[in-house]
């Protein structure tokens, strides 16, 4: 069974940073795609970023481009997001999501983590 | 303001059959297959349909999904009240190099 637990979440002052992990199993995590998706309090889903399998491609949200920094450790079954430089509108719950097809940077979430908060405020 | 746009609400009475729709453009619904997914309340989001048609194992016939052009919808027949949840179509956008989601349509069961 594919699990993803989310962590690092928490209160945080504008203009500081934090970073958030993704611990997975139940699969090869080394093989496929890996993404973050945030949702802010009442609000619809964003994506924010993804990683390809092998690291060679990463792409992010206009809206994170420059302040937030996604990578893996394949040996550690693990995504992680630096957030740098965080705002008020950074507020949101954030899922680490899986991609279904091995090889592929993206076709569609099969699994989602059940999200970890992240609360900017002074 | 998200580049795919979905009704905010929508509502059927049990047994009823609904129909959610998701507008985009050429470069995302237009160019590249869509999915939806169901978040019920305080859960994470849930794969309900992808490659605009396709169920995943376990999720029932009575979710359908289908794409026309650069519009793509949700049908939903049989009504129940579990239905009760947020919907959000999804898909890859190549302008933008990113995963676009619609701002999601709250389904009420009457």
């Amino acid at each position: 069974e594919v699990q993803l637990v989310e962590s690092g979440g928490g209160l945080i002052q504008p203009g500081r940073s934090l970073r958030l992990s993704c611990t997975a199993s139940g699969f090869r995590f080394e093989d496929y795609a890996m993404h973050w998706v945030r949702q802010a309090p009442g609000k619809g889903l964003e994506w924010v970023s993804g990683i390809n399998w092998n690291i060679e491609s990463k792409g992010y949200a206009d809206s994170v481009k420059g302040r937030f920094t996604i990578s893996r450790d394949n040996a550690k079954n693990s995504l992680y997001l630096q957030m740098d430089s965080l705002r008020d509108e950074d507020t949101a719950l954030y899922y680490c999501a899986k991609v279904s097809g091995d090889g592929y940077y993206y076709d569609y979430f099969d699994s989602w983590g059940q999200g970890t908060l992240v609360i900017v405020s002074s | 303001q998200s580049v795919v746009t979905q009704p905010p609400s929508a509502s059927g009475a049990p047994g009823q059959r609904v129909t959610l729709s998701c507008s985009g453009s050429s470069s995302n619904i237009g160019g590249n297959t869509v999915n939806w997914y169901q978040q019920l309340p305080g859960t994470a989001p849930k794969l309900l349909i992808y490659d605009n048609d396709q169920r995943p194992s376990g999720v029932p016939d009575r979710f359908s999904g289908s794409k026309s052009g650069t519009s793509a919808s949700l049908a939903i027949s049989g009504l129940q009240s579990k239905d009760e949840a947020d919907y959000y179509c999804a898909a890859w956008d190549d302008s933008l190099n990113g995963v676009v989601f619609g701002g999601g349509t709250k389904l009420t069961v009457l």
